[in-house]
């Protein structure tokens, strides 16, 4: 059964420093999303992207971060300036549609850790 | 914005007993409703989701019913397993996913 895949699996980072976090959606998805998830809380809605363009972003997806489809399989999230509270374990998600009932398939994530 | 509240936040059962999660929704407008089961370090992993068109739905141990009037939704698991244990997760799909704040359950032997 196909899956999204995530790397690396764990990052660590010096506070400013920039990181790219990779995913590769599932091949027949063309909606992509990023999530967070600060230890110990609940998932966190990131942003939305299709057809290479973002179409909806979280209060938390501020100007550090960027989202970008670099190629045919690839799906990128670039934290430019990371923040002590960037520390999370972010997940990437995809569906095979943008609709309000479809299915998000999510993957192992990253696990980062900002000093 | 549209706002998910979960409960309990822990849940602790005797193998083979019942447990149930609820969850209340805000949006109106929301009409999917997938329930995440959690592993430590792992991915939410979907277990079972229902969709607004229907009240009940069932898959083996686990079913969710669904009151859109009231706005709130659950999660039943009955004869749980010690493998049952995990942080379970609500969450509504309106073209993102708003997750509700995730029930720790532990099924002792």
């Amino acid at each position: 059964e196909p899956e999204v895949t995530q790397t690396p699996s764990h990052q660590v980072t010096q506070m400013g420093q920039e990181v790219i976090l990779r995913c590769v959606p599932i091949s027949n998805h063309l909606y992509f999303y990023w999530y967070r998830q600060i230890l110990g809380q609940k998932v966190e809605f990131l942003v939305s992207f299709y057809n290479n363009e973002i179409s909806e972003k979280s209060e938390i997806f501020d100007d550090q971060f960027s989202v970008e489809r670099p190629d045919g399989s690839n799906f990128t999230l670039k934290i430019r300036s990371t923040k002590l509270e960037d520390s999370a374990m972010y997940f990437c998600a995809s569906s095979e549609a943008f609709a309000d009932q479809e299915t998000q398939y999510f993957g192992p994530g990253t696990r980062l850790l900002v000093l | 914005g549209e706002n998910v509240e979960q409960h309990p936040s822990t849940l602790s059962v005797q193998e083979g007993d019942s447990a149930v999660i609820k969850c209340t929704y805000s949006d109106s407008a929301s009409n999917y409703f997938p329930w995440y089961k959690q592993e430590l370090g792992k991915r939410p992993q979907l277990i079972i989701d229902i969709r607004s068109n229907v009240g009940e739905k069932k898959d083996q141990r686990i079913a969710v019913t669904l009151n859109k009037t009231a706005k709130h939704f659950s999660l039943h698991i009955t004869e749980t397993q010690p493998e049952d244990s995990a942080v379970y997760f609500c969450a509504t799909n309106t073209d993102k996913l708003i997750f509700g704040t995730g029930t720790r359950l532990q099924v002792f032997p």
